[in-house]
């Protein structure tokens, strides 16, 4: 366990549904962050929260939209999603602040699939 | 545009032989990092390399980093099937926020 959690693991839905990713973090970090893996593809940065505060927006379509309602959680809001959308989606927590502070804590990803 | 290239992508060994895995960066960086990854698992943090010439080592991994030639080694010594896993590099690069860069991956196979 590395103090990352998200919810759910797995989530299949529809192209015209709605739903939520939720990452939680148990460790006191200051900066969270949305990724997205897909096969044979480098990992993708998303979005990044510094202090609850959007500090990255990778280009990313506004079907996805983020929230940080506070430095413990970040949620990743889905809508009108296209199959090339399903990849695992991982959230990660670094302390933040200086430079000693940029490792990356990873949590357990959820595994979307647009029908 | 930074690029991080490891090589190879994909490895399949026998247990007990020895192995480098490469990872090439195209632009000056303050650290580098190594994660493995298993099988429906989360990202764990292996190493990280903070200056030129820093060596980490954990069991049978070693970590190098040269920063003059930009390439970062990841050697497996007399590998055991439950060194199984990708191990991804990233690295560390200041735009308008620090940012991590990442690697494909290389698919490591160890095979009994």
């Amino acid at each position: 366990e590395t103090g990352v959690t998200q919810t759910p693991r797995h989530l299949v839905m529809g192209m015209t549904n709605k739903k939520s990713l939720k990452c939680e973090q148990h460790l006191g970090h200051n900066a969270m962050y949305w990724y997205k893996q897909s096969a044979k593809k480098p990992l993708e940065l998303m979005f990044v929260y510094n202090f609850k505060e959007q500090t990255e927006n990778n280009s990313v379509p506004s079907r996805f939209s983020p929230e940080c309602p506070n430095s413990s959680h970040l949620f990743l809001h889905l809508h009108t999603l296209q199959p090339e959308d399903s990849a695992l989606y991982l959230c990660a927590s670094s302390p933040g602040g200086g430079l000693s502070s940029y490792e990356q804590y990873f949590g357990p990803g959820t595994r979307l699939t647009v029908t | 545009e930074l690029k991080v290239e490891q090589n190879p992508l994909f490895l399949s060994m026998q247990e007990g032989k020895n192995y480098t895995i490469y990872c090439n960066y195209s632009t000056t960086s303050d650290r580098l990092y190594w994660y493995r990854q298993d099988p429906g698992k989360s990202l764990e943090s292996l190493f990280v390399l903070l200056s030129n010439g820093a060596v980490k080592q954990e069991g049978r991994l070693m970590a190098s980093l040269d920063t003059k030639a930009r390439l970062s080694t990841l050697h497996i010594t007399a590998a055991v099937h439950d060194l199984s896993a990708t191990y991804f590099c990233a690295v560390g690069y200041m735009d308008s926020n620090y940012q991590l860069i990442w690697g494909a991956g290389t698919k490591l196979i160890i095979k009994p």
